[in-house]
């Protein structure tokens, strides 16, 4: 298998621009972790799924983030309108059940 | 004060020493996980465990429950150990969210 795939790997935009960071989990997971790792605050989860549902989204910063997962081989995470602060690296992670998790490489957003 | 501290925030150790990186929580907690973060970003899982010990290779894992504690030790550490360790514990009252430490950064020198 690939593994957790995510695309782009690196994104530059600028302030007010939407965002779409794309993650691809390992074939036959059943869970999907979006993470967001700064500096500042070290690794947030984000949003998690369990079967393509949205289980909990309570770190999902603001309502100018928003997550979709339309089918098990497929997520993603937008950012609409993006800031500046929002600059950090995005992973998502796969797993069966609630086991191991697996990581994608991460997408490096850049917002100026 | 966080939920998750990890002891000590950097590291510094000579090839082939014995390595010890300390994780308390103040949670209660169904799991916790060991991950390695290499240099250039990749995150790797180590161990998921729930209770006692856990060896892989030169990597070993404890936790105590009572105590609210874990260790992740290295053996004959290695240069190509160099990494950022990070802790994490499944909260016990959610299904899934993971409450992460502040992570150890090591450095192994030749």
């Amino acid at each position: 298998d690939a593994g957790v795939i995510q695309s782009p790997r690196h994104e530059v935009t600028e302030m007010g621009q939407e965002v779409t960071l794309r993650c691809k989990p390992i074939s036959g997971h059943d869970y999907l972790f979006w993470y967001r790792q700064t500096m500042m605050r070290g690794l947030e989860l984000l949003i998690y799924f369990n079967n393509n549902v949205p289980i909990d989204d309570s770190g999902m910063p603001e309502d100018r983030f928003s997550a979709k997962m339309p089918n098990a081989s497929f997520s993603t995470l937008k950012i609409q309108p993006s800031e500046p602060r929002d600059s950090a690296v995005y992973f998502c992670a796969s797993s069966i059940l609630l086991n191991t998790q697996y990581f994608g490489p991460g997408t490096r957003l850049t917002v100026l | 004060k966080n939920e998750v501290e990890q002891s000590p925030q950097n590291l510094t150790a000579q090839e082939g020493e014995f390595i010890t990186i300390n994780c308390s929580y103040s949670v209660g907690i169904s799991a916790l996980h060991w991950l390695q973060q290499h240099p250039g970003g990749g995150i790797v899982s180590l161990f998921m465990l729930s209770s006692g010990k856990k060896k892989h290779g030169r990597l070993i894992a404890t936790i105590n429950i009572q105590e609210k504690h874990s260790s992740l030790h290295i053996t004959a550490s290695h240069p190509r150990d160099s990494a950022v360790y990070i802790c994490a514990v499944r909260h016990g009252g959610s299904q899934g969210n993971l409450i992460f430490g502040k992570g150890t950064k090591l450095s192994v020198k030749p």
